[in-house]
């Protein structure tokens, strides 16, 4: 199937531990994204990625760092995890250079919760 | 910085009726695209329609379609003939300089 996939679906971790979250897309997407939904459903960019580059990088803790290591993966690991970085992380990917006109494909989601 | 309000948190609907999504937005920009996506259950985001904002005529996809009112930045969801499968929480999204969401309007379909 032709997708965006994130693993794990859900983690439960304690606080402080530290985290990975794994995307990776078949679309052939050069541009990848991470997005955080909160527990009101609110949706809201933390970063992007055009080809391994970081290309956006909102107002995020810097226990937050995004790892791509192609243009197909593109990873969040999180240090220190704590209450409020329970949520939900979606990956997304978009064809070319993550411009206005393209449409984003999202990954299922990985579920967060921090204990 | 741009926004995306929808002013609905909740709506319902009854099987195959008609239900309209309100979203308005605000951008100093004339360059955009505008989308609703669909979140059901399952957590999955999925594209429902999108606009091109230079394109006057509004776009429509099978049961769903769009009034776009630019002048008034106004991006409207209709959704025909309602089915159970349509419930989910519909997302109004502004494409510029990044996708920005609006809080989202969870739709009922009732049988």
């Amino acid at each position: 199937d032709t997708a965006v996939s994130q693993t794990p679906k859900y983690l439960v971790t304690q606080m402080g531990n530290d985290k990975s979250i794994k995307c990776e897309q078949n679309l052939g997407h050069d541009t990848m994204y991470w997005y955080k939904q909160d527990s009101k459903k609110f949706l809201k960019i933390m970063f992007s990625y055009n080809n391994k580059e970081l290309i956006i990088n909102e107002t995020v803790p810097n226990r937050f760092s995004p790892k791509s290591p192609d243009k197909a993966h593109l990873n969040l690991h999180i240090n220190s995890l704590e209450l409020g970085d329970s949520a939900v992380y979606f990956c997304a990917s978009s064809p070319a250079g993550g411009g206005s006109q393209e449409t984003q494909y999202f990954g299922p989601g990985t579920r967060l919760l921090v204990l | 910085a741009q926004t995306v309000t929808q002013s609905q948190p909740e709506m319902s609907v009854q099987e195959a009726e008609t239900v309209t999504l309100s979203c308005t937005y605000d951008t100093s920009e004339s360059d955009y695209y505008l989308f609703w996506y669909k979140q059901p259950p399952s957590r999955q985001m999925i594209l429902v329609i999108r606009q091109e904002a230079y394109k006057q005529q509004n776009a429509t996809e099978n049961r769903f379609s769009v009034n776009f009112q630019k002048a008034a930045k106004s991006f409207s969801l209709k959704i025909s003939d309602s089915q159970l499968g349509d419930a989910a929480m519909y997302f109004c999204a502004y494409s510029g300089s990044r996708l920005t969401f609006g809080e989202g309007t969870q739709l009922t379909v009732n049988p």
